[in-house]
């Protein structure tokens, strides 16, 4: 089956720094989603690209969907410590509406 | 607009014992998926409902989960018997019927098994 690998698994960064996570896949998607979770929440969409070569932003969020369509990342800039969470990368294919989603990268901020 | 919204928030039960959780979409979204989130993995999913008939069910554990979603709107995921290895959160998601893979989640349903 599809399988995605998020990297990296965790980050503990300084408030201010850019923050940069990516997927791959090993096979071709038609959509890349990016989602935060919270601890005790469902995940948040935060961008969702439907296009290869699509780069999309949400405020300090700026997000791309690779030229090959198997790859997608996610940057955060000047992050804030509210920016904590588990954040996941999904990818939609051709099979039915099926997501599969990556491992995740837990992002910590030190104030 | 409303979001997606789950019940219970959280459950316990003992093994062998049985449990449902149930959903509601967003309004006018036709799909309607139950995930399964075991801790530190991301979200798998069970079963994806489009109305009220079932599109993929490959990854739901038939011989102990099952769900419904008679009027193609709520919904509701039953495990029964039990076992220690269903601990997990189960997420349920719903999009329109255009954005297929554009979901969005619910806030969960935190399961322990004892």
């Amino acid at each position: 089956g599809q399988q995605l690998n998020q990297s990296p698994q965790s980050m503990f960064i300084q408030e201010g720094e850019d923050v940069s996570m990516n997927c791959t896949s090993s096979s071709i998607f038609n959509t890349w989603l990016w989602y935060k979770q919270d601890p005790g929440e469902g995940p948040v969409l935060l961008i969702a690209l439907y296009k290869a070569g699509e780069l999309t932003s949400n405020g300090r969020l700026t997000a791309q969907f690779g030229i090959t369509r198997k790859d997608s990342f996610l940057n955060i800039s000047a992050s804030i410590p509210s920016d904590v969470g588990i954040y996941f990368c999904a990818g939609h294919g051709n099979a039915g509406n099926m997501l599969t989603f990556g491992g995740g990268t837990r992002l910590m901020v030190k104030p | 607009e409303a979001g997606v919204a789950q019940s219970p928030r959280y459950k316990i039960i003992e093994k062998r014992q049985s449990v449902a959780f149930w959903c509601n979409p967003i309004s006018g979204h036709a799909t309607l998926y139950w995930y399964q989130q075991i801790l530190g993995q991301g979200p798998k999913l069970l079963i994806q409902f489009q109305n009220n008939g079932v599109v993929d069910d490959s990854q739901l554990p038939k011989d102990r989960f099952s769900a419904e979603r008679l009027k193609g709107v709520d919904s509701t995921l039953k495990i029964q018997p039990a076992k220690l290895e269903d601990s997990a959160v189960y997420l349920c998601a719903s999009s329109p019927w255009t954005r297929g893979d554009t979901q969005y989640f619910g806030p969960g349903t935190r399961l322990t098994v004892l």
